[in-house]
């Protein structure tokens, strides 16, 4: 157990919808990050978050956006999803060293 | 920059037979470097990372990877691979303490047969 959580752990949708995924990290780290991986993308760092405030941006689509709380929890906002978008969405956590994933949340668009 | 390159995609092997999985990265500055195992259905686990000291670093489940500096390598070994060794493995690197930026290689697919 990495002690980063992430809920849902399957999410159903239909295109043109929106759905939200969220993640806790691990107790005391301040950086989240999150990526998606799909068989023909591998694993794509979408974006970081450190103490609240935006990071880093990868390769993150203006359809997608996040948020980090003062709790520090994340959330991951998807709108007008497309088939394209089904993928297992990981948020990872880090310290000073490395990172910890959680256990990701399988998207599939139908 | 800073990139990581895993150069195979797929690596089959036998059972109890050795294995190594290239790892090569570039960065201008020093560098934590990170072995990760992703078995099916499941999140990124940590499987080795060099941070600093000695440059051979050993998991508990038998792999190992070596920093070499002049090469710019962090090649992963296990002398001999079990069937539950089938995973992919994923190559990464950090520019050190304090900089939260995390480059992964595209993964390494290990298929362990019998």
């Amino acid at each position: 157990d990495s002690g980063v959580t992430q809920t849902p752990k399957h999410l159903i949708t239909a295109t043109g919808q929106r759905v939200t995924l969220r993640c806790s990290p691990r107790s005391g780290d301040l950086s989240v990050y999150w990526y998606q991986q799909s068989l023909d993308q591998g694993l794509q760092f979408l974006i970081q978050y450190y103490n609240g405030e935006e990071r880093a941006k990868g390769n993150i689509l203006e359809r997608f956006s996040a948020q980090q709380f003062p709790d520090l929890h994340s959330e991951l906002n998807l709108s007008s999803l497309e088939l394209g978008d089904s993928a297992l969405y990981f948020c990872a956590s880090s310290g000073d060293t490395e990172q910890f994933f959680g256990p990701g949340t399988r998207l599939t668009v139908l | 920059a800073q990139s990581v390159t895993q150069l195979d995609s797929q690596v089959p092997v036998f059972e109890e037979a050795p294995v190594e999985l290239r790892c090569n990265y570039s960065s201008s500055v020093s560098v934590y470097l990170f072995w990760y195992v992703q078995y099916p259905n499941q999140g990124l686990q940590l499987l080795l990372k060099y941070l600093s000291g000695s440059t051979l670093v050993e998991s508990i489940n038998g792999f190992e990877a070596e920093f070499n500096k002049s090469q710019t390598s962090f090649h992963l070994r296990k002398p001999s691979v079990h069937i539950s060794d089938t995973a992919e493995y994923f190559c990464a690197v950090s520019g050190g303490p304090g900089t939260y930026k995390y480059i992964f290689g595209t993964g390494t697919r290990l298929k362990v047969l019998a």
